[in-house]
């Protein structure tokens, strides 16, 4: 089993959409946890970080359920500008240790 | 501008040619690792320093060398590079060791051995 799954997609909505993405992740003593944004070609940028209570930021809505190790990434009103690979991102263990998702490609149409 | 840089953007390159790839940030992080991203495979961590004279080897380390002897700078060696090499290689860098704090990406550097 991967150390952090993704569902590969491409998700395909439409403009104003709400989506959700997945990541499940296999070390139990997992204590930090990312959405990463990567455009096309591009350096990888923070989006959001995973708060056990859940966080929101704008549109953008975080979830941890340690109990099924999971985090979720849900996303309302999609722009077209959302379109992107969301990247799970996960501390493996130790507190230098980070490990990446190969990511949920996103593309909102109009 | 608070930034990583690296250098070159891309390059390609022939079989058993040393090469390096630097890698330099301006805010005065302590933590640096560089990652190399393939399809299918995502972004896999290759080396990393915690500070100054102190690295330790990621996921992939084999066939890659890093120095830290200041504290900006983190260049990439590849002594002899090979066509298993050829990726797209990121640097990164943060405030404090990597699994807490927020990771600041170069630009990539696109590398492919022929």
């Amino acid at each position: 089993r991967k150390e952090v799954e993704q569902d590969p997609g491409p998700f395909n909505v439409p403009e104003g959409a709400t989506v959700a993405f997945n990541c499940t992740y296999s070390n139990s003593a997992s204590q930090s946890f990312f959405w990463y944004r990567q455009d096309c070609r591009k350096e990888p940028k923070l989006l959001m970080s995973v708060y056990s209570s859940g966080n929101e930021d704008g549109r953008f809505t975080a979830q941890l359920n340690r109990a099924s190790q999971y985090i979720s990434l849900l996303i309302r009103d999609s722009k077209l500008s959302d379109s992107a690979t969301y990247l799970c991102v996960v501390n493996t263990g130790t507190a230098s240790k980070l490990t990446f998702g190969t990511g949920t490609r996103l593309q909102v149409t109009l | 501008e608070a930034q990583v840089t690296q250098n070159p953007r891309y390059l390609i390159t022939v079989t058993g040619k040393k090469l390096t790839v630097t890698c330099s940030q301006n805010m005065n992080h302590e933590y640096m690792s560089w990652y190399r991203q393939d399809p299918g495979l995502g972004l896999r961590q290759i080396y990393y320093s915690m500070n100054v004279e102190v690295t330790d080897k990621g996921d992939v380390p084999e066939g890659y060398k890093v120095s830290r002897k200041e504290k900006r700078n983190f260049p990439l060696i590849l002594e002899s590079p090979s066509p298993n090499q050829t990726s797209l290689y990121f640097c990164a860098s943060s405030f404090l060791a990597g699994a807490t704090d927020t990771q600041y990406f170069g630009p990539g550097t696109r590398l492919t051995v022929l």
